[in-house]
């Protein structure tokens, strides 16, 4: 198990619907970075954040949206929710500088 | 532009027998190549990472990789699979100027026959 836990595991959303997923990163971990995997798919990088700041953002809309606390644990928020947004979203911690990241189990949404 | 190409979208091995999936990254500088395993309902754990030094990286449950830079691969192997190692994986290359952001290739599924 890595430390990372994420909250909460499954939910469904009506489309239209606001969600805050919600990841705490692993102990002495300062960088947390959010993946969205549609089925089937690889994981696809949404947004990182580095000292409660935004540090890079994928190809991603703004209604994509994320925070840092901190303790370092992080929220991902996802406004005016569409079909296409039903996936599994994964948040990695890692420690800044270091080569490794360390995945949650994820949280599987489902917008219908 | 980076990118991560798996060409296998699906394999199925007999228990006992060698596994190798394939991975060919595009990547401008040195590459940080890395392999993850997702067993069904799980996140993402790592096998193995590259960065440089020794082409061939030994990582857990008995997986090794080989980097090729003259045919910009990373393939993953393992000599005698076992049932538990049916899953999906994932090559990735890293973002060296960014810790923990990666490009994902599109997984390749492994299936394990008695």
């Amino acid at each position: 198990e890595t430390g990372v836990t994420q909250s909460p595991t499954h939910l469904i959303k009506t489309r239209g619907q606001q969600v805050t997923l919600r990841c705490s990163s692993q102990s002495g971990h300062n960088t947390v970075s959010w993946y969205q995997q549609a089925l089937g798919q690889g994981p696809q990088f949404i947004f990182q954040y580095y000292r409660e700041e935004e540090n890079g953002r994928g190809n991603f809309p703004p209604r994509f949206s994320g925070l840092q606390f901190p303790n370092y644990s992080s929220e991902l928020n996802v406004n005016a929710l569409e079909l296409d947004d039903s996936a599994l979203y994964l948040c990695a911690s890692s420690l800044w500088g270091s080569t490794e990241a360390f995945f949650g189990q994820g949280t599987r949404l489902t917008v219908v | 532009a980076q990118s991560v190409t798996q060409p296998d979208i699906h394999i199925t091995v007999s228990e006992g027998a060698s596994l190798e999936l394939r991975c060919n990254y595009s990547y401008g500088a040195t590459p940080y190549l890395f392999w993850y395993v997702q067993s069904p309902g799980q996140g993402l754990q790592l096998l193995l990472k590259y960065f440089s030094g020794d082409t061939l990286v030994q990582g857990i449950k008995g997986f090794e990789a080989e980097f090729k830079r003259s045919q910009s691969s990373f393939n993953l192997r393992k000599p005698s699979v076992h049932w538990s190692d049916a899953a999906e994986y994932f090559c990735a290359v890293g973002d060296g100027d960014s810790w923990g952001k990666f490009q994902f290739g599109a997984g390749t599924q492994v299936v394990v026959t008695p």
